[in-house]
């Protein structure tokens, strides 16, 4: 089975703190992507990434950073997080381009005081 | 430009069938899916179907496709209180890098 692992299910930061956001896929998938899911919003994409070192801005990339220095491992950055960054965070792989089967982790549930 | 509509609430009776409805806009997508999320997880792929078919069948599940609409379908028979859940529809417009863009979801409410 698939595994998409996210590093932490729940995290709290402070204002202007810099928040890494940690992702590994365990099926050597080409696609990586980050989501936010908010409440009557769905999900929106924030990057994603169809190779390393390979980035591509989503619907909402403003205040975010990714990295993906190796294939297994795609990384989401707040760079100052702000409040209205208060979210669940999604992140997913996928196998092909243009067939785009997503596997998901378990979210992590950020909260910015 | 992309878009992917959704009702936010349904609520059946267990037992009942239940009809999730999505419109879309991006005539490109080759594959429309529909994903499932539970309380406090993340989200896991039920379904899907190619954009050159009309309709699926997958047990309880059966996926309805009117293009000439943009309308996708979800129905689910004998709707039972596990399938209590978030439930998304997601187009993949082509070219776009393996790119899903999601309805905001319909939340399923099972009543027994």
């Amino acid at each position: 089975d698939v595994k998409v692992t996210q590093s932490s299910r729940y995290l709290v930061k402070r204002t202007g703190e810099k928040v890494f956001l940690e992702c590994v896929q365990d099926m050597d998938h080409e696609n990586m992507f980050w989501y936010r899911q908010d409440p009557g919003l769905g999900l929106r994409l924030i990057y994603f990434s169809y190779d390393v070192k390979m980035k591509e801005k989503g619907d909402i990339p403003e205040g975010y950073s990714v990295s993906r220095e190796k294939k297994e491992r795609f990384s989401l950055i707040l760079e100052s997080a702000s409040t209205n960054q208060t979210s669940m965070y999604l992140c997913a792989s996928s196998p092909y381009r243009d067939r785009t089967e997503a596997f998901f982790g378990q979210g992590t549930r950020l909260t910015v005081v | 430009g992309e878009d992917v509509e959704q009702s936010l609430f349904l609520s059946v009776r267990e037992g009942d069938s239940s009809v999730i409805n999505c419109t879309y806009t991006d005539s490109s997508s080759t594959y429309l899916y529909w994903y499932k999320q539970e309380p406090g997880a993340g989200l896991q792929l039920l379904t899907y179907i190619f954009s050159n078919m009309d309709m699926k069948q997958d047990q309880r599940l059966t996926v309805l496709l009117n293009k000439k609409d943009k309308h996708l379908s979800l129905r689910i028979a004998d709707t039972q209180t596990g399938d209590s859940a978030i439930y998304f529809c997601a187009e993949s417009p082509r070219n776009q890098g393996g790119k899903l863009i999601f309805g905001q979801g319909t939340e399923l409410s099972v009543k027994p």
